[in-house]
């Protein structure tokens, strides 16, 4: 893997359910892995920094793992809100940064 | 919020304009970013400044012209831009070095170009 990649590119769940997301990235020259959440019309919130093979970060009901050998890290969500819909991006690098292009999560009342 | 603002949000300019982008970080961070989103497609960096000296540019091309007179302050200068120029313009700043520091973003612009 060249890029950074986000499946899906979109889905939307029923408000209570519980849903993850992938983001691929290159495992060669792995420094760091950054999750973001970002709302329309607001600037993107940094979630996670990961950098650790097996490491594992959680902030309420939001968590995420890393796995720097195969080159992956997973976002979770528990119990999805009405004010989880927003497009979750992730990043690979440490002082420049290469994008997926998100994946926008929309979670119905 | 989070610590970096950006003005205008939107901005609306004829292919003949000069107009100016502003982004102003009070975070106390050294480096800083300019990045462009176009519809679908991922971030696209576009410069970095570090300690008010450019570092990066990536093969921008060059009626865009940035300006760092210090490191809380960044600018985007645009002259004769092109309606594919159209797309949202962030801009990001960032302390340390660091491995587990991370990009703190502004909310963007929005340019559209006629």
């Amino acid at each position: 893997i060249l890029n950074v990649e986000q499946s899906p590119q979109s889905l939307h769940v029923q408000e209570g359910d519980s849903t993850n997301f992938t983001c691929s990235f290159p495992s060669s020259n792995f420094y760091a892995l950054h999750w973001y959440r970002w709302e329309t019309a607001k600037s993107p919130e940094a979630l996670f920094v990961m950098t650790l093979n097996g490491d594992e970060k959680k902030k309420g009901r939001i968590s995420a793992t890393l796995n720097t050998k195969e080159g992956y890290s997973y976002l979770y969500i528990k119990g999805s809100q009405p004010e989880d819909s927003a497009t979750y991006l992730c990043a690979s690098g440490t002082y420049k940064y290469i994008f997926g292009t998100g994946t926008r999560l929309k979670v119905l009342a | 919020e989070t610590g970096v603002t950006q003005t205008p949000r939107h901005l609306v300019m004829g292919m003949t304009n000069k107009k100016s982008l502003k982004c102003e970080q009070h975070l106390g961070h050294n480096a800083m970013y300019w990045y462009k989103q176009s519809a679908k497609k991922p971030l696209e960096l576009m410069f970095v400044y570090n300690f008010k000296e450019q570092t990066e540019n990536n093969s921008v091309p060059s009626r865009f012209s940035p300006e760092c007179p210090n490191s809380s302050h960044l600018f985007l200068h645009l002259h004769t831009l092109q309606p594919e120029d159209s797309a949202l313009y962030l801009c990001a700043s960032k302390g340390r070095d660091s491995s587990q520091e991370t990009q703190y973003f502004g909310p963007g612009t929005r340019l559209l170009v006629l």
